[in-house]
């Protein structure tokens, strides 16, 4: 299958710093890239989905200013969690498609972000 | 509201078998998946059912029900690195994914 690397795997921060995370599909073009948020013993929370060269779509609840997020590229989208609380800390894993109905989605590592 | 519904954890002792269960009530649908997460692990991709009826791929096995919105993810043979959470998943009519909770499957020698 495809292939979707994130980075880093694993950080920790310290409160008010920015922390940017990468997804990049190694081999192929992701015209979607999602990102998810997952807290312990819970399923994966859709936060936000960005289509190349536009502005990213947020679910409800989840705050564009304090979660940015760039996809300039067909293979690369960033997460950059702002100004980070230790509520961010979390599980963060990114997904991408080739196009729209495209039948699996192809997940990144994930990135265990700490924030003391 | 969309839904997807599965148990929270299931038990079963190595080399049986088990079936994990899961009900769906979403806004269209394009597709059923199942993806396997080892804790601390991004999900990865188990199957992919869309048409009714059971898909075959190994040791694991998926069934579909669209009429009843039920899906199940059986798997034989158990092995000890079976044991992690199971992840049910609806695409709905916009081809988005609605997930599951997840099962978590706890594998006894």
């Amino acid at each position: 299958g495809a292939v979707v690397s994130q980075h880093p795997s694993r950080v920790i921060c310290k409160s008010g710093t920015s922390v940017k995370i990468e997804c990049r599909s190694l081999d192929f073009q992701a015209t979607t890239m999602f990102w998810y948020r997952q807290f312990p013993k819970q399923s994966l929370m859709l936060m936000a989905t960005s289509n190349e060269g536009s502005k990213a779509t947020y679910e409800q609840g989840v705050e564009k200013d304090k979660f940015l997020i760039n996809h300039a590229s067909l293979t690369l989208s960033t997460l950059t969690v702002t100004s980070a609380h230790p509520e961010d800390s979390s599980f963060y894993i990114c997904s991408a498609r080739t196009g729209t109905g495209e039948t699996e989605a192809f997940f990144g590592q994930g990135t265990r972000l700490t924030v003391v | 509201g969309q839904n997807i519904d599965q148990p929270t954890e299931m038990t079963a002792t190595e080399g049986a078998i088990v079936q994990i269960n899961c009900t769906y009530q979403t806004s269209g649908f394009n597709g059923l998946f199942w993806y396997q997460q080892h804790a601390g692990e991004a999900p990865t991709f188990l199957s992919y059912n869309v048409l009714d009826g059971l898909e075959e791929k190994g040791r694991f096995s998926s069934f579909l029900s669209r009429s009843k919105g039920y899906s199940y993810l059986l798997l034989k043979e158990l092995q000890m690195k079976d044991s992690a959470s199971y992840l049910c998943a609806v695409m709905d009519s916009n081809y988005q994914l609605i997930w599951g909770a997840g099962t978590k499957l706890i594998i006894k020698p």
